[in-house]
């Protein structure tokens, strides 16, 4: 079964500062990998996704992040915080060859300090 | 106009009632899904379907029961409502094949007292 580890509930940072949002997964074929950002009173929109072309991703906003099959991470980063990176970032998981569902993360909630 | 859009917007019932929410799609998308959203366990998967003659369980569809009327609509239903149901429900839509991106819809934001 697969399954998303997000650490941290809450991260704080200062603007301009970098930002690293961690997500570790469990599956046991190889997984597609995502990240998708809530904004406040929102639904969910994509920011990236990992589906094997190339370990380091490059997402909206500014985002990216890198997959690593030894650690089992697809952790999130951007350089230099911005005010409207606030938000709840989510990390999901689901099967190449699978069904298609998504396996969420609990999330991370990002605020940005000025 | 929006996508997905989700009807209701919030909700408030009372406990034994029965609800529907209700998700239009106007992206052409075979696949449709419903999650709901609690603080701090992000979302779950309560039932998808593939296209108008496929239904298929999620993680936590006990309660909930859907209706796929056409392509682009995608009902679920709380046959009676109970407070631990109070959460946030969200619509998402995507097309055929692999590791396509889910479109979800606004939310509804449903109490149950």
């Amino acid at each position: 079964a697969q399954s998303v580890t997000q650490l941290g509930s809450h991260v704080s940072v200062s603007e301009g500062a970098l930002v690293l949002l961690r997500c570790n997964y469990s599956s046991s074929v190889p997984p597609y990998l995502f990240w998708y950002v809530q904004y406040p009173n929102q639904g969910l929109q994509l920011l990236l996704k990992y589906t094997s072309a190339a370990t380091l991703v490059k997402g909206i906003n500014g985002f990216e992040a890198e997959f690593k099959k030894s650690e089992t991470s697809f952790h999130l980063t951007k350089p230099s915080a911005h005010m409207s990176d606030a938000a709840e970032y989510f990390c999901a998981v689901s099967e190449k060859g699978g069904s298609e569902k998504l396996v969420f993360g609990k999330g991370t909630k990002l605020t940005v300090n000025p | 106009d929006a996508d997905v859009t989700q009807t209701p917007r919030n909700r408030i019932t009372k406990t034994g009632k029965r609800i529907m929410l209700e998700c239009s799609q106007t992206k052409g998308h075979d696949r449709m899904y419903w999650y709901r959203q609690d603080p701090g366990l992000g979302l779950r998967l309560i039932y998808y379907s593939f296209d108008v003659k496929d239904i298929n369980k999620g993680e936590i569809s006990d309660g909930y029961s859907v209706s796929r009327q056409a392509q682009a609509k995608f009902s679920l239903s709380l046959e009676s409502a109970i407070p631990n149901q109070t959460a946030l429900y969200f619509c998402a839509t995507s097309d055929w094949g692999e590791a396509n991106e889910q479109f979800f819809g606004p939310g509804t934001r449903l109490t149950v007292l």
